[in-house]
């Protein structure tokens, strides 16, 4: 089964880190594109962050540019948000996406991880 | 950055109905535009992807169409599973935003 899974999330204070994992499974990690996407409680879809399929490129929403750092391991076929200098604006559920290139659009998504930032 | 604005932010429909939802680019996008349904609690899932083009396993009824600026997501026989909140997202040189969303309720 096609598979992402989140973990990682919790409560910190502001200025605190934390570090996300998205465990992929089911397909070749290696070979997609992937994304991280958060939603404010009761709010919309916001794009993060993304890295290419051998994790030498990677772009950031101007929101977090500075402050996070997504990475990806192809050995452990697990991606990764690293957050630091965390505000109370970054509280959302965490979502990674698969991209498929063919499509251009995200296809697979993992359940999300809630990262609340609050002192 | 691209700005994407959906109309309208809330829709109310009945089982049955013919819905649409817009989404218009802050500037051209040719036709990388997908739209996305999601519940409550839940992953938003993909529906139609390069404007038109139907995700495996979704329901005829939903369909996509537009290029350029203008775009529209189409349900032609509301059912009680597409109560929901729709996003459009476009992909645009390294550069990914989605649409403020529009609740379809009852």
């Amino acid at each position: 089964e096609v598979q992402l899974v989140e973990s990682g999330g919790g409560l910190v204070q502001p200025g605190g880190s934390l570090r996300l994992s998205c465990a992929a499974s089911g397909f070749p990690f290696s070979g997609y594109w992937m994304h991280w996407v958060r939603q404010a409680p009761g709010k919309g879809l916001v794009w993060v962050s993304r890295i290419n399929s051998d994790g030498s490129s990677t772009t950031y929403a101007d929101s977090v540019k500075g402050r996070f750092t997504i990475s990806r391991d192809s050995a452990k076929d697990t991606l990764y948000l690293q957050m630091n200098s965390l505000r109370a604006e970054d509280t959302a559920v965490y979502y990674c996406a698969r991209e498929d290139g063919a499509l251009g659009a995200f296809d697979i998504w993992g359940q999300g991880t809630m990262v609340a930032v609050s002192s | 950055d691209i700005q994407m604005t959906q109309s309208p932010s809330t829709l109310s429909a009945s089982v049955g109905d013919r819905v649409t939802i817009t989404c218009r680019a802050s500037q051209s996008i040719s036709s990388w535009l997908a739209w996305y349904q999601q519940k409550p609690g839940k992953a938003p899932k993909l529906l139609i992807y390069k404007a038109s083009s139907l995700q495996s396993g979704v329901p005829s009824r939903f369909s996509g169409s537009g290029s350029g600026t203008e775009f529209t997501l189409t349900i032609s026989s509301l059912q009680p599973d597409d109560f929901a909140t729709y996003y459009c997202q476009q992909y645009n040189s390294y550069s990914w935003t989605f649409g403020q969303g529009t609740k379809v309720e009852i």
